[in-house]
């Protein structure tokens, strides 16, 4: 059972528009996520994270939102950038000492120019 | 420079012979942890570890192995390799518990071809 889920394997958007990754999970003792981009050919990097205390997080370009009620967490990129074409993953933890991360299946986004 | 290193970088193997993947890192990081990603199936963690000689499976470990003996190495150890473990590998590490706030770092990947 996927408790992770990113149910769009890939997305397209156009340079300058926003860009929006969806992820839902549906274990509700999750309390920390994490979005991480991946370039072919390298390993994942961590891009931006909330913890279930907030709504919304947000650095430069990337936005994260959190609506736990209906435990759906996504990415906004705004304005979107050639660059930025990558695999996204979401990730979900508990805050309980399990060290154990379930991450998505990944969405692919092309940002076109 | 902040790296994790793994190697082999590629790898192809025979069904049965024993193999290890090494992982290095340089930045004193208490958590380490294995990764392997599939096709519609996302990153998996195999095995992590806490802390020198503290370790503990993850979603995935049967087939592997692994060990902690110094805090900056943490090689996966596949004793038997089979085919189904053909996959992309993933290290990482972070300075404390992953939920703190702290960032992983994951190294470059090891492609695994068991024929």
């Amino acid at each position: 059972d996927q408790q992770v889920k990113q149910n769009s394997p890939s997305l397209s958007v156009q340079e300058g528009r926003i860009s929006i990754l969806n992820c839902d999970y549906t274990n509700s003792m999750f309390d920390y996520f994490l979005w991480y981009k991946k370039y072919p050919a390298e390993g994942p990097t961590f891009l931006i994270s909330i913890s279930s205390i907030k709504d919304k997080n947000e650095d430069g370009r990337f936005t994260v939102f959190l609506n736990k009620s209906a435990k759906h967490l996504s990415l906004h990129i705004v304005p979107s950038q050639p660059g930025d074409s990558a695999v996204y993953f979401c990730a979900a933890g508990v805050n309980s000492g399990t060290y154990k991360y379930i991450f998505g299946t990944g969405t692919r986004l092309k940002v076109l120019a | 420079e902040a790296q994790v290193t793994q190697n082999p970088r590629y790898l192809i193997t025979v069904t049965g012979k024993k193999l290890t993947v090494t992982c290095s890192q340089n930045m004193n990081h208490e958590y380490m942890s294995w990764y392997r990603q599939d096709p519609g199936l996302g990153l998996r963690q195999i095995y992590y570890s806490m802390n020198v000689e503290v370790t503990d499976k993850g979603d995935v470990p049967e087939g592997y192995k692994v060990s902690r003996k110094e805090k900056r190495n943490f090689p996966l150890i596949l004793e038997s390799p089979s085919p189904n473990q053909t996959s992309l590998y993933f290290c990482a590490s972070s300075p404390d518990r992953p939920l703190s706030g702290n960032t992983i770092y994951f190294g470059e990947g090891s492609w695994l071809t068991v024929v």
